[in-house]
């Protein structure tokens, strides 16, 4: 059974710092998303990320995947107010078409 | 495209009523997914359903539950009779391989 682990799953940060959210899975896939999800808010897609080495950036957030480490990082630059929510990353496995969650990392950006 | 729709945004209802909530998957994706999240247990898979067919029902909580595709537009989750145990956020999602969920905006489900 695919098991998705995401660390550290509360993260309070200061405006302007750096910090990285790492997701971890138990075997083998060349399949990772992350998601944001505002507090009341549905999940949005922020990266898709389909092969190892595979790098994504949308503004202060960056994405990678490791698949022979099995790993991805969520890194965040300079962090903003604008950025608190909670990243979910999800792993698709064997059962094709189905993603297996992490538990949400929630970003709290304070001044 | 619209995205996902879900239907009604809010419902809220007394205990041992039914309750159905809807979905409508954007056009073209082969895959339908139900999602319950609540504090306590997080976002839970129920259900999920390729080319509307049912794939993967283990995340149904109880025979309370039942869900349907009967076309790739149209989708349904019935909670029958409700409980208050029930009340959480539902949401549908669709995908098209490989590039992730799309999920719907969630449906706020309140069993009193």
């Amino acid at each position: 059974e695919l098991k998705v682990e995401q660390n550290p799953l509360f993260l309070s940060m200061q405006e302007g710092k750096n910090y990285t959210i790492y997701c971890d899975y138990s075997t083998t896939s060349d399949r990772l998303y992350w998601y944001r999800q505002d507090p009341g808010k549905s999940l949005e897609s922020l990266f898709v990320l389909l092969s190892n080495g595979a790098v994504k950036q949308e503004g202060r957030l960056m994405a990678s995947l490791d698949t022979k480490a099995r790993l991805s990082t969520l890194h965040i630059t300079a962090a903003v107010h604008d950025l608190s929510a909670t990243y979910f990353c999800a792993v698709d496995g064997t059962n094709a078409g189905k993603s297996t969650f992490g538990d949400g990392t929630t970003l709290t950006v304070k001044p | 495209d619209a995205g996902v729709i879900q239907s009604p945004r809010h419902e809220v209802t007394e205990m041992g009523q039914e309750v159905t909530l809807r979905c409508k998957p954007i056009s073209g994706h082969d895959y339908l997914f139900w999602y319950r999240q609540t504090m306590m247990r997080g976002l839970e898979l129920l259900i999920y359903f390729n080319n509307n067919v049912p794939i993967d029902d283990s995340g149904m909580p109880e025979d309370r539950f039942s869900a349907k595709m009967p076309n790739a537009s149209f989708s349904t989750l019935k909670i029958q009779p409700s409980e208050p145990r029930d009340s959480a956020v539902y949401f549908c999602a669709s995908s098209l391989l490989p590039y992730g969920y799309t999920f719907g905006s969630g449906t706020r489900l309140t069993v009193v």
